[in-house]
């Protein structure tokens, strides 16, 4: 079963700062990862998608890379600001295909950034 | 931009009520899920549509049950609400991808509900 890891739990730096948030998982065959960013009792927001065949995608500060073969993805926020405080989950979407549709999705828990003014 | 709306932000209801959360998206999406968020346990989810009035059990299907008449909309029934069902509920769709696997995932603002 596909389990997905985000260390550490909670991050707290000070503005300007850059910094990565790390996201793994224990089963390689995955077809897409995602990014999400949560604020306190609000929905999850889409941050950045990556398909099994790219290494990384980029928006604006926001830079996400992935290796399959170590089960690793990060995601890279350049030059933080206190409007980056938020909830960050993972999520991967497994090539298992079960016959009726896969919805062989799994987060993470999610990693709490408190950026400093 | 996709849109996923769920018709309540917050609800309170007593033990025993049936309660109702909709689930409505714009973009044509064929996945559609219902999600239940609780402190420490991270996401988990309760069931999934693939298809109009197709549905699967999640990973905690107990004590809900869900329709989709329609391609747009995905309700979530609880019969007979109880306390430990209080919690954030997170609606979200997706496109199919290749090979009927899950494309980019789109949430609405969640449900927060409380069942005293």
């Amino acid at each position: 079963k596909q389990e997905v890891t985000q260390i550490p739990a909670a991050l707290s730096v000070p503005e300007g700062e850059n910094l990565v948030l790390n996201c793994s998982f224990t089963d390689s065959a995955i077809y897409n990862l995602q990014w999400f960013r949560q604020d306190p009792g609000k929905g999850l927001t889409s941050l950045l998608l990556i398909q099994s065949s790219q290494r990384e995608q980029t928006s604006g500060r926001l830079n996400a890379s992935l290796d399959k073969s170590s089960g690793r993805s990060t995601l890279y926020i350049a030059a933080s600001q206190p409007g980056d405080s938020a909830t960050y989950l993972c999520a991967v979407s497994l090539t298992l295909y079960s016959g009726a549709g896969s919805y062989q999705l799994t987060f993470g828990k999610g990693t709490k950034l408190s950026v400093i003014p | 931009d996709v849109k996923v709306t769920q018709s309540s932000r917050y609800l309170v209801k007593r033990t025993g009520e049936k309660v109702f959360l909709e689930c409505v998206q714009d973009m044509d999406h064929e996945n559609m899920f219902w999600y239940r968020q609780d402190p420490g346990l991270g996401l988990r989810l309760i069931y999934f549509s693939y298809d109009v009035k197709m549905k699967e059990k999640g990973d905690i299907p107990e004590g809900y049950s869900v329709s989709r008449e329609k391609k747009e909309r995905f309700s979530l029934i609880l019969e007979s609400a109880s306390t430990n069902q209080t919690s954030m509920y997170l609606c979200a769709s997706s496109p199919l991808g290749r090979e009927g696997l899950t494309g980019e995932l789109f949430f609405g603002e969640g449900s927060r509900l409380t069942v005293l």
